[in-house]
């Protein structure tokens, strides 16, 4: 059983271009979480998805981001138009279900340049 | 809101020792406590998870306690090794926090030969 599978794992941006990161959650898993850590910070929730729903997205900043979990395919966290502040490396993790044990991926550092 | 402290913020320790990390939250509502370890540049690994009805989890050498009515975790770590160098991380899920985690900053544990 494959783990939470994250891509790319690096990834270079410029500012005012668009950033995609991907999350494939564990095999029977529903429930994705994504969370980020800015350099010399802890890690922060941003959002959470059921299949085709987001169920809280309370973490995630008013502009510019977005996230969708379809019901085929993996997650996405997109980010228009980067600034150098979201330089960070981006986590997402996966449960079965809601409360139960959270799964995280390897992540994505972002670097915009 | 939820906040999460850990004690030391960073440890170093002869090989052989028996240690404590401290964790502390101050919403005692809550689901379950996990405890992480994060090696550098990489994504995180679950080691134990505690539910809010238990008062604590073992795993090897590791033994993590929870007192939820004072807001305290503890992680034990036994006959300590070099390949326990990581920071470790406890997270905690709010009682109607959808399961999403809010981390402590970590403690940043060093063992040497």
């Amino acid at each position: 059983n494959a783990g939470v599978m994250q891509n790319p794992r690096h990834l270079v941006r410029r500012r005012g271009q668009e950033a995609r990161l991907r999350c494939s959650p564990m095999k029977g898993h529903s429930h994705v979480y994504w969370y980020r850590q800015l350099p010399e910070e802890g890690l922060k929730f941003m959002v959470y998805l059921q299949k085709e729903n987001i169920i809280d997205e309370s973490g995630m900043p008013k502009e510019r981001f977005s996230a969708e979990f379809p019901k085929e395919g993996p997650s996405i966290l997109r980010i228009q138009q980067v600034v150098r502040g979201d330089s960070a490396a981006y986590f997402c993790a996966s449960s079965p279900r809601e409360f139960y044990e959270q799964y995280f991926g390897p992540g994505t550092r972002l670097t915009v340049t | 809101k939820q906040e999460v402290t850990q004690i030391p913020a960073a440890l170093s320790v002869p090989e052989g020792e028996n240690l404590v990390l401290n964790c502390s939250f101050t919403d005692s509502a809550i689901y379950n406590l996990q405890w992480f370890r994060q090696d550098p540049g990489k994504g995180l690994t679950s080691l134990l998870l505690i539910q809010s009805s238990q008062r604590e989890q073992t795993s090897g050498r590791l033994n993590a306690s929870l007192d939820k009515s004072s807001g305290r975790s503890t992680l034990y770590i036994a006959a300590s090794q070099p390949g326990d160098s990581a920071t470790y991380l406890c997270a905690v899920a709010g009682g109607t926090s959808y399961g999403k985690l809010t981390f402590g900053q970590g403690t940043i544990l060093t063992v040497h030969p």
